[in-house]
């Protein structure tokens, strides 16, 4: 059976904190994604990488990094965590080409930050 | 750049009946797109896709969707539902030549089955 694995369901941390949430697909998948989703804003795209090392900025990239050094693995990174990025995080990974669209997630991570 | 409109935020119905939730597309360009299903407390779930071919769609767990070109939409429906159809629906498209930075998705749409 196919996966993305979110490394923690549940996080709660304090402000200022450094937070990594991890994902890993074996599908051996060239797009990988990370979304948030907020009551009433849908999900919107944090990041995504189409390639090892390989990166773009989605609609809200502020305040996050990522890295992916592995084909598998996409890190999502808050350097210095705040309340307002309480929220649920979704990892996902897709093929090229016309399945690019074809996305799939992870069972989330659910972040609230103190 | 496209668009995608879920007209319908929250839909309830009851059990057994039919349901059909509604999407509207924006674009200049051909676009590929999926419904996607959000169980509680999960992530998303590839319920269909249109890539090509036959205009109507069939989807895991009985539903169906079809892609009327001249009116942009992609309503996906079920004869009829049960309890555990009730989740959150999204509508998603991706221009055919498009990057992963091009896929949008709708708001999404709160199906309620009552009993």
């Amino acid at each position: 059976d196919v996966k993305v694995t979110q490394s923690s369901r549940y996080l709660v941390k304090r402000t200022g904190e450094k937070v990594f949430l991890e994902c890993v697909q074996d599908m051996d998948h060239e797009n990988m994604f990370w979304y948030r989703q907020d009551p009433g804003l849908g999900l919107r795209l944090i990041y995504f990488s189409y390639d090892v090392k390989m990166k773009e900025k989605g609609d809200i990239p502020e305040g996050y990094s990522v890295s992916r050094e592995k084909k598998e693995r996409f890190s999502l990174i808050l350097e210095s965590a705040s309340t307002n990025q309480t929220s649920m995080y979704l990892c996902a990974s897709s093929q090229g080409g016309p399945h690019t669209g074809e996305l799939f997630f992870g069972e989330g991570s659910r972040l609230t930050v103190l | 750049a496209q668009s995608v409109t879920q007209l319908d935020s929250q839909v309830p119905v009851f059990e057994e009946a039919p349901v059909e939730l509604r999407c509207n597309y924006s674009s200049s360009v051909s676009v590929y797109l999926f419904w996607y299903v959000q169980y509680p407390n999960q992530g998303l779930q590839l319920l269909l896709k249109y890539l090509s071919g036959s205009t109507l769609v069939k989807g895991i767990n009985g539903f169906e969707a079809e892609f009327n070109k001249s009116q942009t939409s992609f309503h996906l429906r079920k004869p009829s539902v049960h309890i555990s159809d009730t989740a959150e629906y999204f509508c998603a498209v991706i221009p055919t030549s498009g990057s992963a930075r091009q896929l949008t998705f709708g708001s999404g749409t709160q199906l309620t089955v009552l009993p």
